[in-house]
């Protein structure tokens, strides 16, 4: 079963402007992990958040999880042509024992 | 290192065919992965490894499907006889550990079954 689930399927903004994504899970959690894909390529890591953390930055990077929510969102400032590809968020759990990818949020910047 | 290497790039081939596609992890990585991506599907975890040994392959979608880990440095996925449902792109990816740690995925495989 899917686990992670993103918030639009797709996302168009004007480069310079913030990108808001949205991830929400259903079981408890290890960590949350956040993917971009370019097209044609293969998954690149993003960055790593655990549950005892609330919000992690990584250059124009912030992420935040809410556990009482289940929900994190990955906020990418003053957007760039180069950022257009698709997010993947993937949750890690004991009890699965794999990390599970969501379907994606496609973000493409328009200059 | 020069990362997850997976070959051939690109797969054309004929329904009814063998497929074999292969991949090489990052060089101390105990866990290895096989995914595949298709637009319906999204991407779905076909099979992994831990220590060369298959430890989970609830994904892999029917018994046309085999892969192997005859060494550290070397798996293979194998599709026989393949079906024009099984074009998609195939990932490899390798990490340290199961679901702490990063994921490092290969450039994929494009199969097309004709």
């Amino acid at each position: 079963s899917q686990q992670g689930e993103e918030d639009p399927q797709a996302l168009s903004i004007q480069e310079g402007e913030n990108a808001t994504m949205n991830c929400s899970y259903k079981t408890s959690i290890n960590n949350l992990q956040w993917y971009r894909q370019n097209s044609g390529r293969g998954l690149v890591h993003l960055i790593l958040i655990r549950s005892n953390e609330r919000e992690k930055h990584s250059g124009r990077l912030r992420v935040t999880l809410d556990t009482s929510k289940k929900s994190s969102s990955l906020l990418i400032t003053a957007s760039r042509a180069a950022d257009t590809a698709s997010y993947f968020c993937a949750t890690g759990n004991q009890g699965a024992q794999k990390l599970v990818f969501g379907q994606g949020t496609r973000l493409t910047i328009n200059p | 290192d020069a990362g997850v290497i997976q070959s051939p790039r690109h797969e054309v081939t004929e329904m009814g065919q063998e497929v074999t596609l292969r991949c090489k992890p990052i060089s101390g990585h105990d866990y290895l992965f096989w995914y595949r991506q298709t637009m319906m599907r999204g991407l779905e975890l076909l099979i992994y490894f831990n220590n060369n040994v298959p430890i989970d392959d609830s994904g892999m979608p029917e018994d046309r499907f085999s892969a192997k880990m005859p060494n550290a440095s070397f798996s293979t996925l194998k599709i026989q006889p393949s079906e024009p449902r099984d074009s998609a792109v195939y990932f490899c990816a390798s990490s340290l550990f199961i679901y702490t740690d990063t994921q490092y995925f290969g450039p994929g495989t494009r199969l097309t079954v004709l």
